[in-house]
């Protein structure tokens, strides 16, 4: 079946550093979204793409659609100790099954 | 407008009983996806509903079952609970269903003893 892997599984940065991360599959993906989800709570939608070669920034926070259709990038500017976390990237596959699929997920720490 | 609603927040259950959990999708939403997310791991896919049908099962034993109401609010049941079944079940709802954002709950944590 179709699966998204995503990396780095984590990562551990000094406060003000970028950070990037990505996801890929072996089949195409015709939407990309990506998640943030701190303890305990439910993921919370960051950023969705749905074009090829798409490009865009929430705040800090800038994705873009691959132009192969299957893989996605998110960056993370500056970071700051509010942004430790897991990211997840999901998609929907093509043929229309409808089941939005996620990314192992990529843990965050920021060192103050 | 309110987001996706998900009671009870916790649940602790005895090994070999039954839990319920429900969801209520945001205003406007048809679809529902159900998904388990056990300490420390990834989402795994368990129930996709639409318009009242199931659309789509992930690969779970069919003692996780669960159904969609006229309102589109989902309930999502395990039998014959198992201390592996302890993990934070996540619901999320969609527009039409295919292709478009999903937006999560806060989550059920269920616990077997």
């Amino acid at each position: 079946g179709q699966q998204l892997n995503q990396s780095p599984q984590s990562m551990f940065i000094q406060e003000g550093e970028d950070v990037s991360m990505n996801c890929t599959s072996s089949s195409i993906f015709n939407t990309w979204l990506w998640y943030k989800q701190d303890p305990g709570e439910g993921p919370v939608l960051l950023i969705a793409l749905y074009k090829a070669g798409e490009l865009t920034s929430n705040g800090r926070l800038t994705a873009q659609f691959g132009t192969t259709r299957k893989d996605s990038f998110l960056n993370i500017s500056a970071s700051i100790p509010s942004d430790v976390g897991i990211y997840f990237c999901a998609g929907y596959g093509s043929g229309n099954t409808g089941k939005l699929i996620f990314g192992q997920g990529t843990t965050l720490q920021v060192k103050p | 407008e309110a987001g996706v609603t998900q009671s009870p927040t916790h649940l602790i259950k005895t090994r070999g009983q039954q839990a319920t959990l429900r969801c209520s999708p945001i205003s406007g939403h048809t679809s529902v996806y159900w998904y388990q997310q056990a300490l420390g791991l990834g989402l795994q896919f368990l129930l996709w509903y639409d318009e009242g049908e199931e659309r789509n099962r992930g690969n779970f034993p069919p003692r996780f079952s669960g159904r969609q109401f006229p309102n589109y609010s989902s309930e999502l049941n395990v039998n014959a609970l198992e201390l592996e079944d302890s993990a934070l079940y996540l619901c999320a709802s969609t527009h039409f269903g295919m292709n478009t954002e999903a937006f999560f709950g806060q989550g059920t944590r269920l616990t077997v003893v």
